[in-house]
């Protein structure tokens, strides 16, 4: 069965400071996909990235970056530089063959100006 | 170019009431899926409609059942109604094993 830890409830942080949220990951499949989701208050998933496993290779768009660790079961997420903006709920997600994520509780992000 | 819209936003229910959610895709997606997310909590799948039947089910009662219209649309049905339903349910639609596509959910509340 596939799981997802994320072990931050609430993280607070103030703008401009770099901060990483953690994802740890479970799955018995070699092929598998991992994302990252972000919800705002308005409820909607806006999705930042899918990996898949096969792809270790660290990833980076503009302020956001990812690492990918097969051996430790981890697909951190960091932010450098956080703005008022990043404030929102970010959702980890495993899928087994690419078909149902099942996702993490959540970590909330809060960033103060 | 719409994406995936969900009707209606809120709504309040009386426990042991029926209700349903409606989901309209994203163009050119022909597979829905359901999924409840309590306050605080990840969202937790509940159903995955593809070519007008049920193509997989998570953990969750026979109180939940849906449906798939020729047009790719679906609605969430949820019987008897307890207090624990009350939740944000998030539709999602995709098309093959491409990403999903999520619409900002209805937030339901059982009193």
């Amino acid at each position: 069965a596939q799981k997802v830890t994320q072990a931050q409830t609430e993280i607070s942080v103030v703008e401009k400071e770099d901060v990483t949220l953690d994802c740890v990951y479970e799955t018995r499949d070699t092929t598998y996909y991992l994302f990252w989701y972000k919800q705002p208050p308005s409820g909607e998933l806006v999705f930042l990235i899918r990996r898949n496993s096969f792809d270790e290779q660290n990833e980076i768009s503009g302020r956001y970056s990812w690492n990918f660790q097969k051996s430790t079961s981890s697909f951190n997420f960091t932010i450098t530089a956080s703005q008022v903006v990043d404030s929102a709920v970010y959702f980890c997600a495993l899928s087994e063959g690419g078909y149902i994520p099942t996702f993490g509780r959540g970590t909330s992000l809060i960033v103060h100006p | 170019d719409a994406g995936v819209t969900q009707s209606p936003t809120h709504l309040i229910k009386t426990r042991g009431q029926q209700v349903t959610l409606r989901c309209s895709p994203k163009s050119g997606h022909d597979t829905v899926s359901w999924y409840q997310q309590a306050l605080g909590q990840g969202p937790q799948f509940i159903f995955q409609y593809y070519e007008e039947e049920e193509r997989q089910r998570g953990n969750f009662p026979d109180r939940f059942s849906g449906h798939q219209f020729p047009n790719y649309s679906s609605e969430l049905n949820v019987n008897a109604l307890l207090l624990g339903d009350s939740a944000l349910y998030l539709c999602a639609s995709s098309f093959g094993t491409g990403l999903f596509a999520f619409g900002s959910g209805t937030r339901l509340t059982v009193v």
